[in-house]
């Protein structure tokens, strides 16, 4: 059974990067059919699609935060990675990795991360 | 952006009852290549991840109980929960898949209690 496991820092400093991995265990994450996705959730609030890559590279992005995040892969470790660069109070949140089935909906969830943006 | 719309924000209802949970798209959701709407349910209990309840607007995730259906096309959706039991209190998100490029988006979620 597959699951998901995110880790990082957990405080950031304002206009600093932050940086998350999610490790995936129980399956291959160059097996076809799936891609893997960030989602953030701000405390006490909904659900916020960050974006998602496949495991050969290709990613596409929430269009709000395109210019400040990369989502990256590393098959070898079976790992995928997200950045959010020059980040604010604004982007403190609990952050979830989550792979996606198909061309449909999230199937497996990380437990999530808190993620606080503070000096 | 397809906007996710639920109603309402909040429900009470009584152990045993049936709960109904609705959720509008700003576009339809039904792709007419393969007939199917591109919709999703979750639940969230407290400090837990959202958990796939319904895909594809009305295919239970494995081992969902049957209690749990969804049903609707295009821009109308439902979940329905029949039976409420006690671990039924929970937040619900519809969430469509439709957009390509993929661009996700969630409802607002609906607060489901106990009366």
């Amino acid at each position: 059974q597959v699951q998901l496991q995110e880790s990082g820092p957990g405080l950031v400093k304002p206009s600093q990067a932050l940086s998350l991995t999610c490790t995936v265990s129980g399956g291959s994450i160059s097996r076809g059919g799936y891609q893997w996705s960030w989602i953030r959730q701000h405390p006490g609030k909904g659900l916020e699609w960050i974006g998602l890559i496949f495991h050969t590279g290709s990613s596409y992005y929430n269009p709000s935060l395109k210019s400040r995040i990369t989502i990256s892969v590393d098959t070898s470790k079976n790992q995928f990675s997200l950045n959010l660069i020059s980040v604010t109070a604004a982007d403190t949140a609990v952050y979830y990795c989550a792979r996606v089935l198909g061309r449909s909906a999230f199937d497996v969830w990380g437990q999530g991360t808190m993620v606080t943006v503070s000096s | 952006d397809i906007v996710m719309t639920q109603s309402p924000d909040s429900l009470a209802v009584s152990l045993g009852e049936r709960a109904t949970i609705n959720c509008k798209s700003s576009q339809s959701l039904l792709y007419s290549s393969n007939n199917e709407n591109y919709l999703a349910w979750y639940q969230q209990k407290p400090g837990q991840p959202p958990k796939l309840l319904i895909y594809w607007a009305s295919t239970r995730d494995s081992g969902v109980p049957a209690r749990f259906s969804g049903s609707g096309s295009g821009t109308d959706f439902n979940l329905t929960i029949t039976s409420l039991q006690a671990e039924d209190v929970a937040v619900y998100y519809c969430q469509q898949y439709y957009s390509s490029p993929p661009m996700y988006t969630f409802g607002q979620g609906t607060t489901l209690e106990i009366k």
